[in-house]
This record gives structure tokens, sequence and C-alpha cells, in this order.
């Protein structure tokens, strides 16, 4: 199995522009979540899908972030217009279900907006 | 707010020596989780511990709980270079079964 897979792996833009995150969760897993990794904020959960379907963004920190989950296999995080305090490391984790005991995390994508 | 929180922040010790970590948390838990991430990757996750469990072992790894102090620990045996890395504590909320991270520990392992 290849795992959760995280695209790009690395992103570096400026303010203003729009930023596209993507990921490709594990197959047969029914939960994904977004998760942002900060030294000052630690690592806060953004958004959690259940069956392609947004349960909670109430950690999506304003209306310039978007999620969405057109398939079991495909999701994607978007910023627009990015800021530099975006700049972070963004994780996509997928679980067999909400409650799942496990949750597989990405590598992640090092977001940099200058 | 973190609903877990780690401590030390950092540790650092030698090989070969145990290293202990614990997590502190404010309400009422289903489970608590550990998780491993090195640096430049995902967290990878270690063991888990129901709110109805004391104890549990994994290889060198040994997660206690104690749900009157709201607490846990991680204990490391045996240390190795390998094991350097930030450990998280997961939690959730009695009514919620997604996981709170806490800030982490950042355990530096010695040669």
């Amino acid at each position: 199995d290849a795992g959760v897979i995280q695209s790009p792996r690395h992103e570096v833009t400026e303010m203003g522009q729009e930023v596209t995150l993507r990921c490709k969760p594990i197959s047969g897993h029914n939960s994904l979540f977004w998760y942002r990794q900060t030294m000052m904020r630690g690592l806060e959960l953004l958004i959690y899908f259940n069956n392609n379907v947004p349960i909670d963004d109430s950690g999506m920190p304003e209306d310039r972030f978007s999620a969405k989950m057109p398939n079991a296999s495909f999701s994607t995080l978007k910023i627009q217009p990015s800021e530099p305090r975006d700049s972070a490391v963004y994780f996509c984790a997928s679980s067999l279900k909400v409650e799942a005991d496990t949750q597989y995390f990405g590598p992640g994508t090092r977001l940099t907006v200058l | 707010s973190q609903q877990g929180e780690e401590d030390p922040q950092a540790l650092s010790i030698q090989e070969g020596e145990n290293a202990t970590m614990n997590c502190s948390y404010k309400t009422s838990i289903n489970n608590l989780q550990w998780y491993r991430q090195n640096s430049g990757r995902g967290l990878v996750h270690l063991i888990l511990i129901r709110s109805n469990e004391r104890e549990k072992h994994s290889g060198r790894l040994r997660v206690t709980l104690d749900t009157s102090k709201k607490s846990s620990s991680l204990l490391i045996t045996a240390s190795r270079a390998a094991d350097t890395a930030s450990y998280f504590c997961a939690t959730d909320a009695g009514g919620s079964y997604i996981p709170t991270f806490g800030r982490g520990t950042s355990l530096i392992v010695h040669p």
C-alpha cells in the first residue's frame, strides 16, 4: 500500500496567489482529515470528511480556506488568496472510519507564502 | 486550547538510556494515543490506550494511563539514535472520538 499521498511536497508562492494542496487517502479508508502544523500553534485540525462529506470545518481559519472531497480517492485544500501567515506544513490523514483507532498521515506539504 | 499537553518539551539522552514523556489532559477521554514524527515527515501511530486500561506495551514502548490524574506517560526503554523524533499525545474529549494533538516532546538520542 502506498500510504497517504500528498502533492506537492513543497510549494512556494507569493502573497495573493491561489494555492491548491492535494491528497489521496489510503484505499478503503472512509475518513479524511486536513491538519496544519506550525511552531506557534502546533498541529491543528482544519476539517474532516466522512464518506466524502465534510463533517466539521470549524478549524478552518477563515473563508480564504476551502476543502473538497469529490470522491473517495481525492481531496483538495485550497487557499485563495494566500497570505504569509498561511506558511506552514499541511498534513492530510486518513482512517478507516471517523472513530478509527489510527490515523495514517501523509508526508505533508510545506507551504511558504512570500 | 490543546486537550493534551506533553512534558517535557525537549529531552536529550544517551543511547541505551530510557526516555519518559508525559501527557496531561483536561477533560475525560475515550482513548489516548501516542504518535511519533521524524523530522520532515508525517506522524506515525505508535500505540493507543483506552480509558479503561492502565498500561500497555508494544516492543520497547510502555504506556500508562492514570485517569484520576488525567495523565499518561510514554516510556521508551533502551533508546536508540533512531528514536530521535517528536512524540505527540492525542486525546479525544469524552463526547467526540476525534483526537486533539498536543505540542509534542522533542526527543534527541545521542549515539
